[in-house]
């Protein structure tokens, strides 16, 4: 089955350090998301991509940075993590059909935790 | 900025009763209303959505409404079941960014 993969599913690291968490997808969508889930909170944005090209910040970019490798890939970077960002992050893609919006598919999910 | 408010935050309902989340959202230009259940250490997955041009949809025992006047949408459950227990979260869809804006979630317990 066509599906959204995230890896590492979890990571304990220390302050400073620099952590990358990679999004795969088999959905052929062109659009992918970076959220970020914390108790109460919600989910909340923080870059999106529409392909390749093209990277926009969503609400929380600080702190964070992206790369879009591929149209199936899509990697989130801590360039020097700091305990606020001990959350669990979701990558999600959806696709856009030309004529409707559709859901968006999430991936299981990174739990990380900066000490 | 655009918000997605969403209550209640908690909801403890008997087997059996209904259930209501509601949702307020403050972007006019939003014209996609997806409402996602997330079941604890699992990925969010989609339950039922609704598009602007619409009113009210249905889907079994779950139905979503929508006044765009009042810029609310609500999530109905009926006939309430144990596995109904989740997080549920509203979110709504931004015409020109196309960003998803959520809600914070309304943890839902269905007592036996």
């Amino acid at each position: 089955d066509a599906d959204v993969t995230q890896t590492p599913r979890n990571r304990i690291t220390k302050t400073g350090k620099r952590i990358m968490l990679e999004c795969s997808q088999t959905k052929g969508h062109d659009r992918m998301y970076w959220y970020r889930q914390d108790p109460g909170l919600g989910l909340r944005l923080i870059y999106y991509s529409f392909d390749v090209k093209d990277i926009n910040k969503g609400e929380i970019s600080d702190g964070y940075s992206v790369s879009r490798q591929a149209q199936a890939k899509f990697s989130l970077s801590l360039e020097s993590a700091i305990p606020n960002q001990t959350a669990l992050y979701f990558c999600a893609t959806s696709e856009w059909t030309g004529s409707s919006y559709n859901e968006q598919f999430f991936g299981p999910g990174t739990r990380l935790t900066v000490l | 900025g655009e918000n997605v408010e969403q209550h209640p935050s908690t909801l403890s309902v008997q087997e059996g009763d209904s259930a209501v989340i509601k949702c307020t959202y403050s972007d006019s230009a939003s014209n996609y209303f997806p409402w996602y259940k997330q079941e604890l250490g699992k990925r969010p997955q989609l339950i039922i959505d609704i598009r602007s041009n619409v009113g009210e949809k249905k889907d079994q025992r779950i139905a979503v409404t929508l006044n765009k006047t009042a810029k609310h949408f609500s999530l109905h459950i009926t006939e309430t079941q144990p596995e109904d227990s989740a997080v549920y979260f509203c979110a709504a869809l931004q015409e020109g960014t196309y960003k998803y804006i959520f809600g914070t979630g309304t943890r839902l317990k269905v007592l036996a």
